[in-house]
């Protein structure tokens, strides 16, 4: 079957680095998307990795490991905003994304 | 630009009513999708559409059907509510044409069947 697992929640301070992980396990593969959600509103694109290797945007990173079926999402400078749940979502050969549960991101002053 | 619509925001049913949700999106994407968001759990698809006109069915269609008769508009319906379809509903569209197209979200319909 297809599983994506994430953290269901992780806290970090103010001004720190966090690196939220995911593994899945898809029929296929065509890529790894990042999405932040804030409560109550809808998710936001974040990233996309399909190849191997780190892409880095501004304060926040991911990367990708398709041998391993594993990502990750780096954020750096934590900030109060930032605070917010985290879905992984792989697509699949039918270009389908299969969403992880999220990682809800708590930070602390 | 409006990007992607739903209405309404809030909606309470009782078992048994019937409702429709409505999605606008004004960036000409063909690829129009509706999914649930249920506590503790992923993003599921219901139904989808990859042009005016069409529609599939995702990963939980039961109780729901869909019409897509104009590009920007992608409806869902439920025929007779049951309280297993609290949940809240965001559509999302995206252009659809590579892997690498991110999907654009609408604010969400919360529903509570009562």
């Amino acid at each position: 079957g297809q599983n994506i697992d994430q953290p269901t929640e992780m806290t970090a301070t103010e001004g720190a680095i966090v690196q939220i992980n995911c593994t899945y396990q898809t029929s296929g593969f065509n890529g790894l998307f990042w999405y932040q959600q804030h409560a109550g509103e809808a998710p936001t694109f974040l990233s996309y990795n399909v190849l191997d290797g780190l892409e880095e945007k501004g304060r926040f990173s991911s990367f990708l490991s398709r041998s391993k079926g594993y990502s990750y999402l780096l954020l750096k400078e934590l900030q109060m905003k930032d605070s917010a749940s985290y879905l992984c979502a792989a697509m699949d050969s039918n270009y389908q994304l299969i969403w992880g549960a999220g990682t809800k991101l708590i930070i602390k002053p | 630009n409006a990007g992607v619509t739903q209405t309404p925001k809030f909606r309470v049913l009782k078992t048994g009513q019937s409702m429709t949700l409505l999605c606008a999106q004004d960036m000409n994407h063909e690829y129009m999708y509706w999914y649930r968001q249920d506590p503790g759990m992923g993003l599921r698809l219901i139904h989808y559409s990859v042009g005016e006109g069409t529609t599939a069915k995702g990963e939980v269609p039961d109780g729901y059907n869909v019409s897509r008769l104009k590009k920007q508009n992608f409806l869902l319906g439920l025929e007779s509510a049951a309280p297993s379809q609290t949940s809240v509903y965001f559509c999302a569209s995206n252009t659809g044409t590579s892997g690498a197209s991110e999907q654009f979200f609408g604010p969400g319909t919360r529903l509570t069947v009562l």
